[in-house]
C-alpha cells in the first residue's frame, strides 16, 4: 500500500516552453502533497505544500508564476514548470501524505531542459 | 529555523561491517524523524519512522534511535551487503509544520 506515482519519469523540452509532471496517490487519498527538487549530489529542498481544494504554499524563493501547483483531487497534484530554462533542469520528486503524517514519495522526475 | 546535518558525508565500509550513521537537527520539536534510502536517479524509499514520543525502531538489519532532547539519531545497520550501498537521508517533521526538513545525506558504499 502508499504507492505514489510520478509520469513522466523523464522529460526533455526546449527553452521557453512548460512542462507539467503529474503526482497520483494510487491506493490512498491524500488532502496533502509536497513537491521537492534536487540538484546533483544535493538533498531534497521543499518546493511547495499542495493542498487539495485550496491555493498551494510556497517555500522562500520559489517563483509562484512560474511553478504552477493544482490539486484538484485527492489523489492528484501536478506541477507545471512555465518557460522552462536551463537552470530549470532538475530531478523532481513529488510525495503524498498518508496516515499519521508519514509522506510517502514518488519515483521522481528528471528534467532536462536545452 | 530547523536544520539537519548528517555525519559523515561519506561511507566506505567493507562487507560485513556493522556501522553508524549519524543525524542531528537543531530544533527538538519534531513530530517525528524519517530515515530514508535513495538509488542513484531515484525516488526516495522509506526505511524507518521514529514517533517524537518513541526512542527507537527496528526492520530487519536496520535500527535507528531517537534521542531528540539532544537533537540526534542514529542508523545503525547491521551486517553490511553491497546491495545496501545507496545514499541515506535523515529527514525531521517539525512540530507544527507539514513538511520534512532533510540532511545533506550519507552516501554509503559497501565493498564486496
Amino acid at each position: 500500500g502508499a504507492v505514489v506515482s510520478q509520469h513522466p519519469s523523464r522529460v526533455i523540452c526546449k527553452s521557453g516552453t512548460s512542462v507539467k509532471i503529474e503526482c497520483r496517490s494510487l491506493d490512498f487519498q491524500a488532502t496533502t502533497m509536497f513537491w521537492y527538487r534536487q540538484f546533483p549530489k544535493q538533498s531534497l529542498m521543499l518546493m511547495a505544500t499542495s493542498n487539495e481544494g485550496s491555493k498551494a504554499t510556497y517555500e522562500q524563493g520559489v517563483e509562484k508564476d512560474k511553478f504552477l501547483i493544482n490539486h484538484a483531487s485527492l489523489t492528484l497534484s501536478t506541477l507545471t514548470v512555465t518557460s522552462a530554462h536551463p537552470e530549470d533542469s532538475s530531478f523532481y520528486i513529488c510525495s503524498a501524505e498518508g496516515f499519521s503524517y508519514e509522506q510517502y514519495f514518488g519515483p521522481g522526475t528528471r528534467l532536462t531542459v536545452t | 529555523k530547523q536544520e539537519v546535518t548528517q555525519i559523515p558525508a561519506a561511507l566506505s565500509v567493507p562487507e560485513g561491517e556493522n556501522l553508524v550513521l549519524n543525524c542531528s537537527f537543531t530544533d527538538s520539536a519534531i513530530y517525528n524523524l524519517q530515515w530514508f534510502r535513495q538509488d542513484p536517479g531515484k525516488g526516495l524509499t522509506s526505511l524507518l519512522l521514529i514517533q517524537s514520543s518513541q526512542r527507537e525502531q527496528t526492520s530487519g538489519r536496520l535500527n535507528a534511535s531517537l534521542d531528540k532532547s539532544s537533537g540526534r539519531s542514529t542508523l545503525y545497520i547491521a551486517a553490511s551487503q553491497p546491495g545496501d550501498s545507496a545514499t541515506y537521508l535523515c529527514a525531521v517533521s517539525p512540530q507544527g509544520a507539514q513538511k520534512l526538513v532533510f540532511g545533506q545525506g550519507t552516501r554509503l558504499t559497501i565493498n564486496p
